[in-house]
């Protein structure tokens, strides 16, 4: 059964201290796997798409990596502001559909 | 652009009474989504469609309704609202189905009592 799993389901930081985000998954024939963040009441927002095993997006302190069977989100110094619930995602072989992962919810602490 | 926008953003019901939540998005994508997110469970698909006149079922269809008249609009309608429904309601976009990036709205949390 195709399934997106992510660890872990907490993850609390000091700030500056530096970490990875896991995101496992077993659908076959990848079109793409996608990371998004949500901040609490409110929907989420689009951080990157991986397309193929090896490559590398960065935005920020936020650098997403990409294997044949899974995506590390790593933070490099974290401020307290990125502190949210990241969530992964990849399409079904139809394309039509999205599997959610169930989120690491990250804290910052100053 | 305003985006993705959905109403209400909060509401309560009470078992038996139907509703339907507002989804509208500017930003002439062909495909629309609802989900429901549930502490634990992740983000759900409940109805999707790939264009207007086009609706098909997700992973959690039971009890929901849709329709698509037009690009701009996804509207989600609850027949007849049971206490499982209570949830956080996600509306999302995307230029090309689920293989580009999906744009979502604020949300909006039902509660059936």
């Amino acid at each position: 059964e195709d399934q997106v799993t992510q660890s872990p389901e907490a993850l609390r930081l000091q700030e500056g201290e530096s970490s990875s985000l896991n995101c496992s998954y077993t659908v076959s024939g990848l079109r793409g796997l996608f990371w998004y963040r949500q901040d609490p009441g409110k929907g989420p927002e689009f951080l990157f798409t991986l397309y193929s095993a090896g490559e590398e997006k960065e935005k920020e302190r936020l650098k997403a990596t990409l294997t044949k069977k899974e995506s590390f989100l790593h933070i490099t110094a974290p401020k307290p502001e990125d502190s949210a619930t990241y969530l992964c995602a990849v399409p079904t072989n139809t394309g039509n559909q999205f599997y959610f992962g169930t989120g690491t919810s990250l804290t910052v602490i100053p | 652009n305003a985006g993705v926008t959905q109403t209400p953003k909060f509401q309560v019901l009470k078992t038996g009474q139907s509703m339907t939540l507002q989804c509208a998005q500017d930003m002439n994508h062909e495909y629309m989504s609802w989900y429901r997110q549930d502490p634990g469970m992740g983000l759900r698909l409940i109805h999707y469609s790939v264009g207007a006149g086009i609706t098909d079922q997700g992973e959690v269809p039971n009890g929901y309704n849709v329709s698509r008249s037009t690009t701009e609009d996804f509207p989600l309608r609850l027949l007849s609202a049971a206490p499982s429904q209570t949830s956080v309601y996600f509306c999302a976009s995307s230029y090309s189905r689920a293989l580009t990036e999906a744009f979502f709205g604020q949300g909006t949390r039902l509660t059936v009592v």
